[in-house]
Parts: structure tokens; sequence; C-alpha cells
């Protein structure tokens, strides 16, 4: 099946402060989704982006679907952005239908 | 709306007890899906049903038994559940025409 990794495993960030998280994936996709968790378990949908690039506030994306890797931008991040944030993926063979997630990136700001 | 909402919220219950678990929406979507997550692991697919019946069943334990009543609700009949099943259930939907799935805040399960 489709592999899915995520980078860096872990990040702790000054508030205000911005990232990237990068999703690597093996092979064709038409679903490519970023999800935050929150500590509560609810997986919040930030981005469908199985290509190009969308902005939403302070957090925008790019999948470069020839490449193979999604990025996910954080600006001027806030405390509530903590969580797991997680990139799933929909490979051609499922119908996009199966998503596979990656292992995820833990994210915790600090005041 | 993109609401999916699931009940209950937490279950505990011992290996010989029958419970289930009910996920319902109403944005007309006819795709659901089950996934299971175990603590600090990526959630997992465990089954699909699309126009209510049953199209991918990623190799679950027949103690785990899926139903899809109608295009709204979506259960998961549990049956002598083992400890290692403990985990949090979520349930997602999928509306037509794209490929974009939206989840419920999940179960938390605990069998004892």
């Amino acid at each position: 099946g489709i592999q899915v990794e995520q980078s860096p495993p872990d990040l702790i960030l000054q508030e205000g402060a911005n990232s990237t998280l990068r999703c690597n994936f093996s092979d064709s996709v038409n679903n490519l989704q970023w999800f935050h968790q929150n500590p509560w378990g609810q997986l919040i949908n930030l981005f469908y982006i199985p290509s190009g690039t969308k902005q939403n506030g302070r957090l925008s994306a790019t999948t470069v679907a020839t490449e193979r890797y999604s990025l996910l931008y954080i600006s001027s991040s806030q405390t509530t952005d903590s969580g797991v944030y997680f990139c799933a993926v929909g490979g051609l063979t499922g119908g996009g239908n199966k998503l596979t997630f990656g292992t995820g990136t833990q994210l915790k700001v600090e005041l | 709306d993109t609401e999916v909402t699931q009940t209950p919220k937490h279950l505990v219950m011992g290996m010989t007890n029958k419970k289930s678990l009910k996920c319902e929406q109403h944005m007309g979507h006819r795709a659901m899906y089950w996934y299971k997550q175990k603590a600090k692991k990526p959630p997992e697919l465990m089954f699909v049903y699309s126009y209510e019946k049953l199209s991918i069943n990623e190799s679950v334990p027949s103690r785990f038994s899926p139903e899809c009543p109608n295009s709204s609700l979506l259960n998961l009949h549990l049956h002598a559940l083992q400890p290692e099943d403990s985990a949090l259930y979520l349930c997602a939907s999928r509306r037509q025409g794209s490929y974009e799935q939206y989840f419920g805040p999940g179960t938390r399960l605990t069998v004892t």
C-alpha cells in the first residue's frame, strides 16, 4: 500500500513563531488532507489539497503531486495550535476511499 | 454544515459484553467509514460503506460487525472484545463528487 511519512515527528515552538510541516507519500494520490487532532481526539479538517496551494488565515498548504510531497505552513503560532497534525492520502487504487495517515507531527506551542 | 456525530463519547465494556457504537450524519453523504486509533498512533481504516453497502473491510476481526441501516446512520456492533481493542473509534463521511472526508468526535472505548 501507499506509504506516508511526516516530519518532524515533534516540534516545540514559542508563540508567534512560524513552522513548516512536511508530508511525503510513495505513490500518486487523488486525495490528500491535512488534519489537526485536538487533545480530545477530534480530527479537524484543515485542507483538502491533492494538488496546488491553499490558504486559510494563518495556515497554508502546498502539494506538489508530481514530486509526491505536501507542506503545511503555520504562521504566527498560538498555544491553541498545539496538538497532532496528520497528513492523510488516498491512493488511486483505493478510489480515494482508503485514507492512509502519516504518523503525525506533535506540535507544542509555548508562551 | 459538515457535522458527523458519534455516540457514546466514552464506553467501558467487559470482554463478554455486547455493545454498539453509533454514527450519524445528515449531510446527504453516501460514503461512511469506521477508523480505529490506538494511543499515540494514526487512525487506521476498518470499514467503508458506499450507498449503504459494505465496500471495504480491512481484514477486521469478526468481533467487530458494521451495519449501515440507512444513508444517515452507521453502527459498529461489538462482541467478545479483547483489552487490546481499547482505542478511539472514529466515524467519517464523504460527500458526492469529492474525496474529502469529515470525521466525528470519536468514541473512546475501554475493554476491561
